[in-house]
């Protein structure tokens, strides 16, 4: 258990439906990060937020969008849902660090969630 | 973007035997992450690498981190059933601070299938 927790676990929906993915972080942990995982793709990273601020974008959808919230869990939404949207969506945590810190001890462990997996018919 | 080669896509190996897979870059990293993935679950962490260089092993599990910043790899040795997954390579680029901070770039990852 990696102390990331990821709701719901499965989720089944139509074409052009709009969906929310929520994630819980470790605790402590003030970085969220979402990936999307086709059977085709990898994991591919969608986003990262840190301490309620946007950090990093990735391949991201402008379909798509998220947040953090100030309890530091996320939320990732998914709307006019595709046939090609259905996938694995995974959350992730990682530690705390200054930017600082980042400098000289960088980490960078990502510790992840079980996965929400979408099926848009 | 980033671009990471794993290799290979998959192996089909007798228990017993030991594996080998590599991930490399055209970009340096200063991060590099060994991830196993079983069905149904995410990513768990293996080994994590963070210098040119570095050879670390846990377990069975041994990754090193190529003294060039573009390249690592991980070995299994005496592989038993339960190591069947996929494992992915995951890398974090050199620059400090702004927006690039944990972004990892992962490989296509390795899918390990072992018969008893």
């Amino acid at each position: 258990d990696s102390g990331v927790t990821q709701t719901p676990k499965h989720l089944i929906t139509a074409t052009g439906q709009r969906v929310t993915l929520r994630c819980s972080p470790r605790s402590g942990d003030l970085s969220v990060y979402w990936y999307q995982q086709s059977l085709d793709q990898g994991l591919q990273f969608l986003i990262q937020y840190y301490n309620g601020e946007e950090r990093a974008k990735g391949n991201i959808l402008e379909r798509f969008s998220a947040q953090q919230f100030p309890d530091l869990h996320s939320e990732l939404n998914l709307s006019s849902l595709e046939l090609g949207d259905s996938a694995l969506y995974f959350c992730a945590s990682s530690p705390p660090v200054t930017d600082r810190v980042f400098v000289l001890a960088n980490t960078g462990e990502l510790f992840f969630g079980e996965g929400s997996r979408l099926t848009v018919l | 973007g980033q671009q990471l080669n794993q290799s290979p896509q998959s192996m089909f190996i007798q228990e017993g035997e030991d594996v080998s897979m590599n991930c490399t870059s055209s970009s340096i990293f200063n991060t590099w992450l060994w991830y196993k993935q079983e069905p149904g679950e995410g990513p768990v962490l293996l080994i994590a690498l963070y210098k040119a260089g570095e050879l670390t092993s846990n377990g069975r599990l041994t990754a090193q981190f190529g003294i060039t910043r573009k390249d690592s790899f991980l070995n299994i040795s005496a592989s038993i059933p339960s190591d069947v997954g996929i494992y992915f390579c995951a890398g974090r680029q050199a620059n400090a601070g702004g927006t690039s901070y944990g972004k990892l770039t992962f490989g296509q990852g390795t899918i390990l299938t072992v018969h008893p």
